[in-house]
């Protein structure tokens, strides 16, 4: 299960606060995904870097900021304008060429209450 | 942009049993579909993919075709056994710097 990690695995946060989950590669990729898995619903992609210093929003980015100042890194921040942020988060890398395997890290199941 | 639609939801066969999940995308610059399966409490993991120049791919009891006139996809398992049940996703990937979609997923049971 080596490659990509992310943590903690399980997060509890009180409403109203902003919360940080970690997302780490030692793959060499250029690029990495952060998505949101509720059921039903399948992968919906939040935001994601092609390059170290830049990305891109996705279909679901409202509520949630990303930085990647590390090509290693790619760090995902749930905020309190985020309405709904109880879910399963992934994080996923891949080469930057796009048309190609993703892979995921295994995943922070994050609980606002 | 891209929607992928996947249907089934939810899919009961008996082992032994072939199993078809059909994805449709809607975007023509789409060029590359990967599979991805889910094991309960597990991370997403590549099963098989396809890109836009080939109809078919093989890989063992797991198969894929593309109908690129159509727009659509889809997976075929064969000789089902009770550790394919899973969750399964398509995706479709038009390469470059443009985000992947996925299909929203195909709980597969295997009945022993």
């Amino acid at each position: 299960d080596g490659g990509i990690t992310q943590s903690p695995k399980y997060l509890f946060r009180k409403e109203g606060q902003n919360v940080t989950l970690s997302c780490e590669q030692n793959l060499n990729h250029d690029a990495m995904y952060w998505y949101r898995q509720d059921p039903g619903q399948g992968l919906r992609l939040i935001y994601y870097s092609q390059i170290v210093n830049d990305f891109q929003k996705g279909d679901i980015a409202e509520g949630y900021s990303v930085s990647r100042e590390k090509k290693e890194s790619f760090p995902l921040t749930v905020t309190s304008a985020q309405k709904n942020p109880t879910a399963f988060y992934l994080c996923a890398s891949s080469t930057s060429s796009g048309g190609s395997e993703q892979y995921f890290g295994p995943g922070t199941r994050l609980t606002v209450t | 942009g891209e929607n992928v639609e996947q249907h089934p939801s939810t899919l009961s066969v008996q082992e032994g049993d072939s199993a078809v999940i059909k994805c449709t995308y809607s975007d023509s610059a789409s060029n590359y579909f990967p599979w991805y399966k889910q094991e309960l409490g597990k991370r997403p993991q590549l099963i098989i993919d396809i890109r836009s120049n080939v109809g078919e791919k093989k890989d063992q009891r797991i198969a894929v075709t593309l109908n690129k006139t159509a727009k659509h996809f889809s997976l075929h398992i064969t000789e089902t056994q009770p550790e394919d049940s899973a969750v399964y996703f398509c995706a479709a990937d038009p390469g470059g710097y443009q985000k992947v979609t996925f299909g929203t997923g195909t709980k597969l049971q295997v009945i022993p």
